[in-house]
């Protein structure tokens, strides 16, 4: 399996409290991704990594910022949490640009 | 118009019964083509790649027509360890930078 975890596995946490998931790779990959997975809708792209200091958003990135300052980190905070982002968080890592993908095992993060 | 669509199922099979999913997607310039697994509260993992010439990995076959862009996996011989969400993922190059896009999920259930 790919070297890739998320941190925290479980949080439940209160609307309006910032708040921060943590992915880390040990495969030195370049690409590494955020989605959310909500019933009905599947994986959603929230922001994705190109590179160190490289980040763009993706389809539903408002209320998410990120950030990456090393090749095996990349951080997803929640500003102010509410609870439309009650969901489950994947992180994904992959190689090179037209290469498969490989997911964290999750986060799921409750909004109360 | 969705840029992967597929029909969510679910698809209840028997045993040993051979099935088959097709998921369409929007971007003719899509170049990579991926099925992926997802149980029940787990990652999605890869279960094959795609290619032009078709390719079969042992009871699962994958092709890839696109003329009409479209992808199909056919699973033979199903098992009831085949109950999962089966997701069509494409890898669209958007300037330069990869973006995966995921369908929504077929969902098959495997019967005795």
């Amino acid at each position: 399996d790919a070297g890739i975890t998320q941190s925290p596995r479980h949080k439940v946490t209160e609307t309006g409290t910032p708040v921060t998931l943590r992915c880390h790779q040990t495969e030195n990959h370049r690409y590494m991704y955020w989605y959310r997975q909500d019933p009905g809708h599947g994986l959603r792209l929230i922001h994705y990594s190109y590179g160190v200091k490289d980040t763009d958003k993706g389809e539903v990135s408002d209320g998410y910022s990120v950030s990456r300052s090393k090749t095996e980190d990349f951080l997803l905070t929640l500003e102010s949490a509410t609870s439309s982002q009650t969901s489950v968080y994947f992180c994904a890592i992959a190689a090179e640009v037209w290469t498969e993908a490989f997911f964290g095992q999750g986060t799921r993060l409750t909004v109360v | 118009r969705k840029e992967v669509e597929q029909d969510p199922g679910p698809f209840n099979v028997p045993e040993g019964a051979t099935v088959a999913f097709n998921c369409t997607y929007s971007n003719s310039a899509s170049q990579s083509f991926f099925w992926y697994r997802q149980d029940c509260r787990k990652e999605p993992k890869l279960l094959m790649s795609v290619y032009s010439s078709g390719n079969e990995d042992g009871r699962f076959t994958a092709q890839l027509n696109r003329a009409s862009q479209y992808i199909s996996l056919l699973i033979r011989d199903s098992k009831l360890s085949d109950s999962a969400t089966y997701l069509c993922v494409v890898n669209e190059k958007n300037t330069g930078f990869q973006k995966l896009v995921f369908g929504t999920g077929t969902r098959l259930l495997v019967s005795p």
